[in-house]
C-alpha cells in the first residue's frame, strides 16, 4: 500500500543546476500538490493540479515548473537551482478538489543547493 | 483566501499530562478541519479531522473540538506518551486547497 511516493529522498545540487522531483500516487486521486517546508514556515504551496491536464500556481511558485504527466504522476522542476530553494519538498494528493477531504503526503525530498 | 493561525509554536508536557493546540481560521464558509502529525524525517500524516456539522470528535487519546461561532478549533491529546512527540499541523480548506497553520512542536518528557 504505497500511497504517495517521492523520488529521490535526498539530493545535493550546485547553484544553477536543474533537476526534477518525481511524485506518484496509487490511490486514483484527482488532485495533486507540491509544498516546500522550511524551518518555522510550515507548509507552503508551490503548485497544484486539481485534475489531470490542469496546473495552477500556489503561494510560492517562482523558480519552479510542474508537469501533470498523467493521473498518477506530478513532477516539480527546478530549472536553475538557487540556494534559497534549499528545503524539504512534499508531494500530496487528494481525491477530489472539494473542501471536505484530507490530503495524503509522501515522505519528502530533502534538497540542498550549494 | 483562508488564513490559519496556530498556537503555541512549541509545547513541552510531562508524560501522562494533556496537551492542547489551538487554531483560528478566517473564512466562515470553511467546513472541514484536519489535523496532521509529522514525525522526524516523515511526511505529515492525518490523525483526525472534523466537519462543521459536529462540535467534537474523539479517537482514543486524541480529540478535536470546533467552535464555528468563534472560528477556532483545537486538538486535545490526553495521557501523553513519548511517541506523541512530533510536529502537529492544523489546516482549513481554501478553494480546493488546504491552508496550514505554522505547526506546533510537541515534546513529551518522561
Amino acid at each position: 500500500n504505497a500511497g504517495v511516493t517521492q523520488t529521490p529522498k535526498f539530493q545535493v545540487l550546485k547553484t544553477g543546476q536543474s533537476m526534477t522531483l518525481q511524485c506518484a500516487q496509487d490511490m486514483n486521486h484527482n488532485s495533486m500538490y507540491w509544498y516546500r517546508q522550511d524551518p518555522g514556515m510550515g507548509l507552503r504551496l508551490i503548485y497544484y493540479s486539481a485534475s489531470e491536464g490542469t496546473t495552477d500556481k500556489g503561494e510560492v511558485p517562482n523558480g519552479y515548473n510542474v508537469s501533470r504527466l498523467n493521473k498518477r504522476e506530478f513532477s516539480l522542476r527546478l530549472e536553475s537551482a538557487a540556494p534559497s530553494q534549499t528545503s524539504v519538498y512534499f508531494c500530496a494528493s487528494m481525491g477530489r478538489p472539494t473542501n471536505n477531504q484530507p490530503q495524503h503526503f509522501g515522505d519528502g525530498t530533502r534538497l540542498s543547493i550549494l | 483566501g483562508e488564513n490559519v493561525e496556530q498556537h503555541p509554536s512549541t509545547l513541552s508536557v510531562q508524560e501522562g499530562d494533556s496537551a492542547v493546540i489551538k487554531c483560528t481560521y478566517s473564512d466562515s464558509a470553511s467546513n472541514y478541519f484536519p489535523w496532521y502529525k509529522q514525525e522526524l524525517g516523515k511526511g505529515p500524516q492525518l490523525i483526525i479531522d472534523i466537519r462543521s456539522n459536529v462540535g467534537e470528535k474523539k479517537d482514543q487519546r486524541i480529540a478535536v473540538t470546533l467552535n464555528k461561532t468563534a472560528k477556532h478549533f483545537s486538538l486535545h491529546i490526553t495521557e501523553t506518551q513519548p511517541e506523541d512527540s512530533a510536529v502537529y499541523f492544523c489546516a482549513a480548506p481554501s478553494w480546493g486547497k488546504l491552508q496550514f497553520g505554522a505547526g506546533t512542536q510537541v515534546v513529551v518528557t518522561p
